[in-house]
């Protein structure tokens, strides 16, 4: 089973540069996330998506997008990168809302370098 | 606001001794928890979680953990460690008042010597 599928693995990008990361789930889940991890700090949620067409920001939303066209896809745009943006990021997904305790499944991650 | 605390950044145990990985939280509302654990340049993987019910949960790979309410806690074990243990261990929390907002724990790094 694929579960939570991202690209790329590792990245590096010139400061001011834009890219997009992939994710897409085949779990048939409504929700997805996008978080970002830094050492030490555990996870932070940047997005996240509660089915196609309808997004929301998370704790840290500045300076990234996302879309939701699709049950499947949920890709992250890094529009102007920024050193304060290398990191590892996570896409994850659950069948429901968090808040009723449902399991989120996460992706292997995104090494991200913005040098 | 929710938060949780691992207050030890790692914890070291020999092959065979039991293990125990400290979490406490805050929260309003009823607290789902959750014990994920990350492998190096992995993603996270679900252990367990609590949601009602008994206070002892058991998951995957043979941990547990135990919710007690009155201490806020939520610590990870295991009566004998492995080796293939030594992994990254996150807990996290969201609650009924929390929405869609899953808050985790800085992580402990756990190291199970031969």
């Amino acid at each position: 089973n694929a579960g939570v599928t991202q690209t790329p693995k590792f990245r590096i990008l010139k400061i001011g540069q834009s890219m997009t990361l992939q994710c897409t789930q085949d779990m048939n889940h409504n929700y997805m996330y996008w978080y970002r991890q830094d050492p030490g700090m555990g996870l932070k949620l940047i997005y996240y998506s509660v089915g196609a067409g309808i997004t929301d920001k998370g704790e840290v939303p500045n300076g990234y997008n996302v879309s939701r066209s699709t049950t499947e896809d949920f890709p992250l745009r890094l529009e102007l990168a920024a050193p304060s943006q290398t990191s590892v990021y996570f896409c994850a997904s659950s069948y429901s809302y968090q808040s009723s305790g449902n399991t989120i499944y996460f992706g292997e991650g995104s090494w991200l370098t913005v040098v | 606001a929710q938060s949780v605390a691992q207050p030890e950044d790692q914890v070291n145990v020999a092959e065979g001794n039991p293990l125990t990985v400290k979490c406490t939280y805050s929260v309003s509302g009823n607290p789902y928890l959750f014990w994920y654990v990350q492998y190096p340049n992995r993603g996270l993987q679900f252990l367990l979680k609590y949601i009602t019910g008994d206070n002892l949960v058991k998951g995957s790979y043979g941990f547990e953990a135990e919710f007690n309410k009155s201490q806020t806690s939520f610590h990870l074990k295991k009566p004998s460690a492995l080796v293939s243990d030594s992994a990254l261990y996150f807990c996290a929390v969201t609650s009924t008042n929390a929405g869609n907002m899953l808050t985790f724990g800085g992580g402990t790094r756990l190291m199970v010597k031969p």
